[in-house]
């Protein structure tokens, strides 16, 4: 059985940070792409980043770069977002997720909540 | 940035009939692999998404036929040929062609 469970949220000041993890099971998690997309209260989807397989590339939302970094642990299967200098508009629960876009089954964390405030 | 333009916001339906949500890109999805990475989500209340529709057209493993996907270039169709109770919730388009990925504002489907 598939699983991605998120963990590592809750609150944080403005300028603040939080690690978050993805601990992956049920699938070859060292053969494949991850994302961690976000989503505000009460609205949309938004992407945050990408990591392939191996960790050798790496993208970002405008919104996050240059303060948050996505990593990965194939040994561990487990995925991370380290996330700094944290803004009030970071404020979501976060979700981890297998192959957005891969021709392969696709699979989703239930989200781990972010709350930026003073 | 690709701009993803999805429309109607909302979309009121009456249940056994069709429906049909519209999503625009500010460029063109073709990508140099000669894919179009265009992708559908539904997004039950209370729920994680779920991928429907992948590469404009191709239906994911357990998603009803009565889910389809057209579309190229930069205007893309999700459309429900009967809509089920099941269905409601809010429905985004993706795209995975260009860096950064980006998401559709999002269409909620909600029984009249």
């Amino acid at each position: 059985q598939v699983q991605l469970v998120e963990s590592g949220g809750g609150v944080v000041q403005p300028g603040g940070s939080l690690r978050l993890s993805c601990a992956a099971s049920g699938f070859t998690f060292g053969t494949s792409g991850m994302h961690w997309v976000r989503q505000a209260p009460g609205k949309g989807l938004e992407w945050v980043a990408f990591i392939r397989y191996d960790g050798r590339i790496k993208n970002y939302a405008d919104s996050v770069k240059g303060r948050f970094t996505i990593s990965r642990d194939n040994s561990k299967n487990t995925l991370f977002l380290q996330m700094n200098s944290l803004r009030r508009e970071d404020t979501a629960l976060y979700y981890c997720a297998k192959g957005l876009a891969a021709a392969a089954p696709v699979y989703w964390g239930q989200g781990t909540m972010v709350t930026v405030s003073s | 940035d690709v701009v993803m333009t999805q429309s109607p916001l909302s979309l009121p339906v009456t249940l056994g009939q069709p429906a049909s949500i519209s999503c625009r890109s500010s460029q063109s999805l073709v990508h140099s692999d000669g894919n179009t990475y265009l992708i559908w989500f539904q997004q039950r209340p209370g729920q994680s998404p779920r991928r429907l529709i992948y590469k404009v057209s191709n239906r994911d493993s357990g998603v009803p036929d009565r889910f389809s996907g057209s579309g190229s270039g930069t205007d893309f169709t999700l459309k429900i040929s009967r809509v089920e109770a099941e269905d409601v919730g809010v429905y985004y388009c993706m795209q995975a062609t260009h860096w950064p990925v980006t998401f559709g504002g999002g269409t909620k489907v909600e029984v009249k």
